[in-house]
């Protein structure tokens, strides 16, 4: 399977805890982002990654989000001390190498449960 | 005003209904949108890409009104398997090449009967 991958694809966690998730995009896109998707809403935006570069935040990623990409291949995406609010669907996308930039694909979601 | 917005939904049609989404979109310097489809927890996929006035595969066609900040979905002859969840996309970057982060709609809801 080459396309994006994420793993894990459920993790259930108590409030407080922290949680890492990883995703490895597509071989040949040098630009990964992360959304974040809650029941009824379209995914919004994260962060995003150029090669090894973080070029964007968003004011949704509060201090408790942190995510890398040391080699501008796989990221990334913890989150410290849980609340019930981050409770969601975490999709990891890439673009770029022969498609147009602007063409995301996604890979299958990680989906938090905070309890 | 939201960046994107789409008819809240859903939708509920019968097999070969020929159904329309409306989706706006506030920023007028916007060059390319998409439509994605997103299935029942799955990942959205890409449906269609819309750059100039329109765009038409098999039984979707995308319409743009630049004037209007406008674009609609239309979706002929529906099937049971086009029920899903529509999202209307305004990436935020110049199109083609610097590749931003995408702006979506809450989607539309698609429930086609038998």
């Amino acid at each position: 399977d080459t396309g994006v991958s994420q793993d894990p694809r459920h993790k259930i966690t108590k409030r407080g805890q922290n949680v890492t998730f990883r995703c490895d995009p597509i071989s040949e896109h040098n630009r990964l982002y992360w959304y974040r998707q809650t029941l009824g809403q379209g995914p919004e935006f994260l962060t995003y990654f150029q090669n090894e570069a973080q070029l964007e935040k968003s004011r949704l990623l509060s201090d408790r989000f942190s995510a890398e990409r040391p080699k501008g291949s796989f990221s990334t995406l913890e989150i410290q001390r849980t609340e019930q609010g981050d409770s969601a669907m975490y999709l990891c996308a890439s673009s770029g190498g022969r498609s147009s930039y602007n063409e995301q694909f996604f890979g299958p979601g990680t989906r938090l449960t905070v309890l | 005003r939201k960046e994107v917005e789409q008819d809240p939904g859903p939708f509920n049609v019968p097999e070969g209904a020929t159904v329309a989404f409306n989706c706006t979109y506030s920023n007028s310097a916007s060059q390319s949108f998409f439509w994605y489809r997103q299935d029942c927890r799955k990942e959205p996929k890409l449906l269609m890409s819309v750059y100039s006035s329109g765009n038409e595969d098999g039984r979707f066609t995308a319409q743009l009104n630049r004037a209007s900040q406008y674009i609609s979905l239309l979706i002929r002859d529906s099937k049971l398997s086009d029920s899903a969840t529509y999202l209307c996309v305004v990436p935020l970057g110049p199109i083609y090449n610097q590749g931003g982060k995408l702006i979506f709609g809450q989607g539309t809801e698609l429930s086609v009967k038998p």
